[in-house]
């Protein structure tokens, strides 16, 4: 069965700082990779998608790389703003190229002014 | 589009009474989940369908939950009866079938269920 782990699980950063969040998954096999964004009481927002043939996936100043062999993923998000303060997520495909996501638990991001 | 639809937004009810969760797909999707989020356990999907038949429901925790999907714009979550642990945030979402590569997933705002 496919496990999706993000470290950290929180994360406090001063505005403007750059900083980098990893996603690992035990079964390489994925056809893709997505991150999503999530605030408080709030549903799940997608932010990126990596098909597996990509090694990366750029929208502003986000950045989403993929190392299938190594079974990682990384969100780059640059210049760091407080609006960005949110819990971030990533989820792929389960086991055998299921049609279901396996989710992590994300990584709760703080940006202070 | 108005994106995916989930309502009610929260509710609360005591243990032993039905809830049923309504969820309205983006138009033009043909898969639709149902995922639950707690604090313990994270995001787990309950059941999917794709052209409103059921595919998986391996994650519906027990027959106290049913899901339906009677047509491509609408699809219900059922609880009878509830119980306390049944509280959660439900989710729905729902994306379309690429020829070959998988869309990207679309959330509702989600329900909030309390069961006291």
């Amino acid at each position: 069965k496919q496990e999706v782990t993000q470290i950290p699980a929180a994360l406090s950063v001063p505005e403007g700082e750059n900083l980098v969040l990893n996603c690992s998954f035990t079964d390489s096999a994925i056809y893709n990779l997505q991150w999503f964004r999530q605030d408080p009481g709030k549903g799940l927002t997608s932010l990126l998608l990596i098909q597996s043939s990509q090694r990366e996936q750029t929208s502003g100043r986000l950045n989403a790389s993929l190392d299938k062999s190594s079974g990682r993923s990384t969100l780059y998000i640059a210049a760091s703003q407080p609006g960005d303060s949110a819990t971030y997520l990533c989820a792929v495909p389960d086991q055998g190229g299921s049609e279901k996501l396996v989710f992590g638990k994300g990584t709760k991001l703080t940006v202070n002014p | 589009d108005a994106g995916v639809i989930q309502s009610p937004r929260h509710e609360v009810t005591e243990m032993g009474q039905e809830v049923t969760l309504r969820c309205k797909p983006i138009s033009g999707h043909d898969y639709l989940f149902w995922y639950r989020q707690t604090m313990m356990r994270g995001l787990e999907l309950l059941i999917y369908f794709n052209n409103n038949v059921p595919i998986d429901d391996s994650g519906m925790p027990e027959d106290r939950f049913s899901a339906k999907m009677p047509n491509a714009s609408f699809s219900t979550l059922k609880i009878q009866p509830s119980e306390p642990r049944d509280s959660a945030v439900y989710f729905c979402a729902s994306r379309t079938s690429g020829t070959g590569v998988t869309g990207e997933l679309f959330f509702g705002e989600g329900s909030r269920l309390t069961v006291l």
